[in-house]
C-alpha cells in the first residue's frame, strides 16, 4: 500500500494559464475525492468519483473547473484561466467503499500530501 | 446542512500536560464524526472515527474522542502532550443518512494548531 500520490507537489503559474493536476488513489479505492484547503482553513469539498462516474460537484466548482477519473483509477483536476483566488493546496483522497458489512459513510478518507498552487 | 465548529483556533499546552481540542457539529441526525491530524506540507492523517458504535473513540498516538449527543460535540483528548503532537487538528463531520447527494463529502472545520511547550 504506497499511499495516495498527487502530482506535481507545487505549481506555480501565471493568472490565465491552464493547469492540471493529477491523483493515484490507493490500489483497489474505488471512491476518489478532491479537496481545496486555502490558508488558516479546513479542507473544502469539491467533488467525488465513485469508480469513473463523478457523483458529486460542489457550487466551489465553477465552470473553469473540470475534474476526471476516465478508467475508474487516476484521477485529473483542470483549472481552465486561472485566478489569483484560485491560489490554495488542492488535496486528493481516496477510500473503498463495499456494499456490506462497513456501515455506509464510515469509510476511511486516506488523503494524499496535496499540490500547492500558486497563481501569480 | 452540517457543519462543524472548532473553538479555539490556537491551543497551547506543556508537554505532558492535558490535550482538549473542542468540536461542535450541526446536524438533524447523528453523523461520522472524524478528527484529521495535519503536519507541515502533509495531508491529512486520520487520528479516529466516529461511526455510532462505542461513544468513547480511541485512536492513534493515545488520542480519544467521545460523542455526547446532548452536547453536540466530539471534542478530542490526550492525558499528556508530546512535543510530536505539535500540529493541526482538524474535525469532520459526513451525513449518516442513507440516500442523498451529501453521503461522501466530509465537512471540515477550520482547524486548531497545537503548540506544545517543553
Amino acid at each position: 500500500d504506497t499511499g495516495v500520490s498527487q502530482d506535481p507537489r507545487h505549481k506555480i503559474t501565471k493568472r490565465g494559464q491552464n493547469v492540471t493536476f493529477r491523483c493515484d488513489p490507493i490500489s483497489e479505492h474505488n471512491r476518489l475525492y478532491w479537496y481545496r484547503q486555502t490558508l488558516g482553513q479546513g479542507p473544502e469539498f469539491l467533488t467525488y468519483f465513485q469508480n469513473e462516474a463523478q457523483l458529486e460537484k460542489s457550487r466551489l466548482l465553477s465552470d473553469r473547473f473540470s475534474a476526471e477519473r476516465p478508467k475508474g483509477s487516476f484521477s485529473t483536476l483542470e483549472i481552465q484561466r486561472t485566478e489569483q483566488g484560485d491560489s490554495a493546496m488542492y488535496l486528493c483522497a481516496s477510500s473503498y467503499r463495499t456494499r456490506q458489512g462497513e456501515k455506509r459513510g464510515a469509510d476511511t478518507q486516506y488523503f494524499g500530501p496535496g499540490t500547492r498552487l500558486t497563481v501569480l | 446542512a452540517q457543519s462543524v465548529t472548532q473553538l479555539g483556533s490556537h491551543v497551547s499546552v506543556s508537554e505532558g500536560a492535558l490535550v482538549l481540542l473542542r468540536c461542535n457539529y450541526s446536524s438533524s441526525v447523528p453523523p461520522y464524526l472524524f478528527w484529521y491530524v495535519q503536519y507541515p506540507n502533509q495531508g491529512l492523517q486520520l487520528l479516529l472515527k466516529y461511526t455510532s458504535a462505542a461513544t468513547l473513540v480511541k485512536g492513534i498516538n493515545g488520542f480519544e474522542a467521545e460523542f455526547k449527543k446532548s452536547e453536540t460535540s466530539f471534542h478530542l483528548t490526550k492525558p499528556s502532550a508530546h512535543m510530536s503532537d505539535a500540529a493541526e487538528y482538524f474535525c469532520a463531520v459526513r451525513r449518516s443518512l442513507p440516500g442523498g447527494t451529501s453521503y461522501g463529502k466530509l465537512t471540515f472545520g477550520q482547524g486548531t494548531i497545537l503548540t506544545v511547550h517543553p
